[in-house]
C-alpha cells in the first residue's frame, strides 16, 4: 500500500534559519504530491504541491522538488520566520482503481524562535 | 466564496450515544472526502463522495459509522453507538474534480470527545 514517512519533531530552529523537512514516500502508482500546513488553532492548508517528477513546488518562500529515483519530497526554505510555526504535513495522492484519497505522514511540529 | 464549513465546531457525548457531524463543501465542488485526526493515528482517510458515483468506504474503521451525500452538495458523518476511541478531529475537504493534482480544501474540522 502507499505511506508516507517524514522526519519526527519538534523541529526547533532560530528565525532566520534554513529549514528541511524530510519526507519519503511509497507509492504503488505515479502520485501527486503535497505538503499541507496547520497552523495553531486552524485548519489544514495546501502548502505546495508537484504533480509529476522534477517539478518543483513553491508558496511562501517554501519548496520541494518531486524527486521520483529517491521517492522523496523535503520541504525547504531559506529563512524561517516566528509566523512559519506549525505543523507541516507530508501527503500523496494516487487514483488506483477509483481510489482517490491521501494519504498522509504523521506531521512535523516546526517552531521558530526569537 | 465561502470555504468548506463544518458543525458542529465540538461535540461531547457519552459512550453509546449517536452524534452526526455535517459538512458544507465548497460550491461546485464535486468531490467531498471525510478523514479523521487523532493523535495515536494521525490523519486518517475516512470515505470519499464523488458526484453520483458509489462512494469509496475503504476508510471507515467499523460498520458503526456511515455517512450520506444529499443532493451532491452537504454531507453527514454518523457515528453510532459511539466509543471512546472514537474522540478525534473530524476533517471534511473538498475538490473541484477528482483529478490527482486536484487540491482539496480542508474545513475547520469538528472536535468529538466521547466521554
Amino acid at each position: 500500500g502507499n505511506s508516507v514517512t517524514q522526519m519526527e519533531g519538534p523541529v526547533t530552529l532560530s528565525e532566520e534559519a534554513f529549514l528541511t523537512i524530510n519526507c519519503t514516500y511509497t507509492a504503488t502508482g505515479y502520485p501527486s504530491l503535497f505538503w499541507y500546513v496547520q497552523y495553531p488553532g486552524e485548519g489544514l492548508q495546501l502548502l505546495l504541491k508537484a504533480t509529476k517528477a522534477d517539478d518543483k513546488g513553491s508558496n511562501k518562500g517554501f519548496e520541494a522538488t518531486y524527486r521520483k529515483e529517491t521517492t522523496s519530497f523535503h520541504l525547504e526554505k531559506g529563512s524561517v520566520q516566528v509566523s512559519d510555526s506549525a505543523v507541516y504535513f507530508c501527503a500523496l495522492r494516487e487514483i488506483t482503481g477509483g481510489g482517490n484519497k491521501l494519504t498522509f505522514g504523521t506531521g512535523t511540529q516546526l517552531k521558530v524562535e526569537l | 466564496g465561502a470555504g468548506v464549513s463544518q458543525s458542529p465546531s465540538n461535540k461531547v457525548t457519552e459512550k453509546g450515544k449517536d452524534v452526526e457531524l455535517r459538512c458544507d463543501p465548497i460550491s461546485g465542488h464535486t468531490a467531498l472526502y471525510w478523514y479523521r485526526q487523532s493523535l495515536g493515528q494521525g490523519l486518517e482517510f475516512l470515505i470519499y463522495f464523488q458526484g453520483n458515483s458509489a462512494p469509496d468506504k475503504s476508510g471507515l474503521p467499523s460498520d458503526r459509522f456511515s455517512a450520506e451525500r444529499t443532493g451532491g452538495s452537504v454531507s453527514t458523518l454518523t457515528i453510532q453507538r459511539t466509543q471512546q476511541e472514537d474522540s478525534a478531529v473530524y476533517l471534511c475537504a473538498s475538490s473541484l474534480n477528482s483529478g490527482r493534482s486536484d487540491t482539496q480544501y480542508f474545513g475547520p474540522g469538528t472536535r468529538l470527545t466521547v466521554l
